[in-house]
């Protein structure tokens, strides 16, 4: 009963490929989010989506594309995979009411690409 | 534009000494996160401070957010290997969005 999972944990592909990774979250949140981090931890917001709806873009390549089927989930399409993407990914969810300040992190998934 | 810068980047110590983290910014936050992050897993909130001046203590860990709401710090009494992890301060903007500082990895050797 996990209540962020992201799929896959683990994805090594070639560059120029195009790949999906998946999150969901059993919490009933709104508000849902993408972070990168870099080879040295640094964790830097891509995008956030609430209720369906695209609320923040961090000048994110045009190559990264967001897609929420419903509220429960929000997945990463990236075309072209470059070099550079080899990141850890994270989906995160925003609490509401009392626990609005608090996000919920996924347990990432390790991009590399070769 | 990196808003956050967190020192030390690095800290490797042993078990039962205190250590000190500092995370500044030049910006004005609402409240500020600290995060704690294991290898292979996502962070997880610490802790959210949000009155200038605030202290908030968790067992060993006390937090401390300054006057102004630029600048924050994390203080460990007697650390222990368990301690071992990333440390991450993060900002909060509008919206729910966080500003995060590179984090600081801690080891603390038995």
């Amino acid at each position: 009963d996990t209540a962020v999972s992201q799929t896959p944990k683990y994805l090594v592909t070639q560059m120029g490929n195009d790949k999906s990774i998946k999150c969901e979250q059993n919490l009933g949140h709104d508000t849902m989010y993408w972070y990168k981090q870099d080879s040295k931890k640094f964790l830097k917001i891509m995008f956030s989506y609430n209720n369906k709806e695209l609320i923040i873009n961090e000048t994110v390549p045009n190559r990264f594309s967001p897609k929420s089927p419903d509220k429960a989930h929000l997945n990463l399409h990236i075309n072209s995979l470059e070099l550079g993407d080899s990141a850890v990914y994270f989906c995160a969810t925003r609490g509401e009411g009392p626990a609005q300040e608090t996000q919920y992190f996924g347990p990432g998934t390790r991009l590399l690409v070769l | 534009t990196q808003l956050l810068e967190q020192s030390p980047q690095f800290l490797s110590i042993q078990e039962g000494e205190n250590l000190t983290v500092y995370c500044n910014s030049s910006s004005v936050f609402s409240s500020l996160q600290w995060y704690r992050q294991e290898p292979g897993e996502g962070p997880v909130l610490l802790v959210t401070v949000v009155t200038g001046g605030e202290v908030k203590k968790l067992k060993r860990l006390t937090f401390q957010f300054g006057d102004a709401r630029k600048d924050s710090s994390l203080h460990i009494t007697a650390a222990q290997p368990g301690d071992t992890g990333l440390y991450l301060c993060a900002g909060v903007k509008g919206g729910g969005k966080l500003i995060f500082g590179q984090g600081t990895e801690l080891s603390v050797k038995p």
